[in-house]
């Protein structure tokens, strides 16, 4: 079993419609970061929280430490939020571990 | 820069070639890290530099693997006698602080290794 695993793997949805793609990880973290990754593209760092929630425009990301679970979330979703999200749980050192991804296409 | 780049973008080898992938972080950042993303998985980390010492390198797959950043900057990735399942999108990421802090990392658009 994976450290990280992501649930959907693959999304689509209409353009308008909340997104919510999940992660859940079986060890300590000292951090969760959710990363878009869009086709032939660099990664982006979207959010990066140890507690809480913490919201950016149109995306929300909470995190449950008890749970060990988190949700990333979209509203009004649009066209160009189709990429890849990925999770990833930071243990004491920077290193990542990362979850495989959710492809999330939004059609107009 | 305004970013971490990496070059060359494309790669194609020959099985059983050398090949050598560069990073150029972000200046002033003390952590750089590769990571190797395979077709359809996400990143899989390979190993860890703060300034220029290698702290980490458990995740890369065998002694073909060899990283450095000498001077503490610039790194090189280099993959000797490649093989076919060493095609992947190899990332390096650079982020401001040491081990001890949880940092955003800046991720460069990578290399795609063709291995044929």
């Amino acid at each position: 079993k994976n450290e990280v695993e992501q649930s959907p793997q693959n999304l689509t949805a209409q353009e308008g419609e909340f997104i919510t793609i999940n992660c859940s990880y079986s060890v300590g973290i000292s951090a969760l970061h959710w990363l878009q990754q869009h086709p032939g593209g660099g990664i982006v760092s979207l959010f990066m929280l140890s507690s809480g929630k913490k919201k950016h425009g149109r995306l929300i990301a909470t995190i449950n430490i008890q749970e060990k679970h988190s949700s990333l979330h979209i509203t009004a979703s649009h066209p160009r939020d189709s990429a890849v999200y990925i999770c990833a749980v930071q243990q004491g050192a920077q290193k990542l571990v990362f979850g495989q991804g959710t492809r999330l296409t939004i059609n107009p | 820069g305004a970013g971490v780049s990496q070059s060359p973008r494309y790669k194609v080898a020959k099985r059983g070639q050398d090949v050598a992938l560069r990073c150029d972080p972000i200046s002033g950042h003390v952590s750089l890290f590769w990571y190797q993303q395979a077709l359809g998985q996400g990143p899989e980390f390979l190993t860890y530099f703060q300034n220029e010492a290698q702290l980490d390198k458990s995740g890369l797959p065998s002694d073909r693997f060899f990283a450095e950043r000498p001077e503490g900057s610039v790194s090189t990735l280099k993959i000797q006698r490649t093989q076919q399942e060493d095609s992947a999108v190899y990332l390096c990421a650079s982020s401001l602080r040491f081990t001890t802090s949880t940092d955003t990392q800046y991720f460069g658009p990578g290399t795609r290794l063709t291995v044929l």
